[in-house]
């Protein structure tokens, strides 16, 4: 079993359309998060919810909007997709708090605006 | 944020040790040193953390210096699939589990 899953793994999609990237851990952790990672490969943390309480917002456009119908999923909505969107979305899961936890990556999704 | 600094590169010989290096001289006391790595085409995966005493597991040992101002990831012998994107991150103990990825080094290993 895939510790933290997230579909599709490829997506594109034309300027303007609104998508979505789904993500699902079954680690029964209580913190999740979306990070983006640019062509120059920096990976940036952009959202965590923990327990389905948005509790990191690192100034994202509000194009992007998480939604967390429960501890176990947290997708991604974004909106008016704009040719800068393209990178590859990671999400991953940890129960932070406690210094010596690791977090779970899922595989990426890779988006691609034309 | 404390920050760490490590080489942008390095190589390395099939089955040979690789010591991979990582400065962070604003560490706090609170801080773990935790190392990832980033394979092509994946997720970062978790490699090994530390605090204050040298630190081994299947994949790799941690070395971390005395003033805990560097530590050394140590790959006893480095395969083909050892070739990734190595992190090193500081992670404190109370925040929200955020990482804050740097530039890390990329590793060859050459066969």
């Amino acid at each position: 079993d895939t510790a933290v899953s997230q579909t599709p793994k490829y997506l594109v999609t034309q300027m303007g359309n609104d998508k979505s990237i789904k993500c699902e851990q079954n680690l029964g952790h209580d913190t999740m998060y979306w990070y983006k990672q640019d062509s120059k490969k920096f990976l940036k943390i952009m959202f965590s919810y923990n327990n389905k309480e948005l509790i990191i917002n690192e100034t994202v456009p509000n194009r992007f909007s998480p939604k967390s119908p429960d501890k176990a999923h947290l997708n991604l909505h974004i909106n008016s997709l704009e040719l800068g969107d393209s990178a590859v979305y990671f999400c991953a899961s940890s129960r932070p708090g406690q210094g010596n936890t690791e977090a779970f990556f899922g595989q990426g999704t890779r988006l691609t605006v034309v | 944020d404390a920050k760490t600094t490590q080489p942008n590169s390095m190589e390395s010989n099939e089955e040979e040790p690789v010591h991979l290096p990582c400065n962070h001289s604003t560490i706090s006391g609170t801080d773990y040193i935790h190392w990832y790595r980033q394979l092509p085409s994946q997720g970062p995966e978790y490699v090994i953390h530390g605090l204050t005493s040298n630190v081994n597991n299947r994949m790799a040992s941690l070395a971390i210096a005395e003033d805990r101002k560097s530590s050394t990831l140590i790959l006893h012998r480095a395969t083909l699939r050892d070739a990734a994107v190595y992190y090193c991150i500081l992670y404190y103990s109370s925040n929200t589990g955020k990482l804050i990825f740097g530039q890390g080094t990329t590793l060859q290993v050459k066969p």
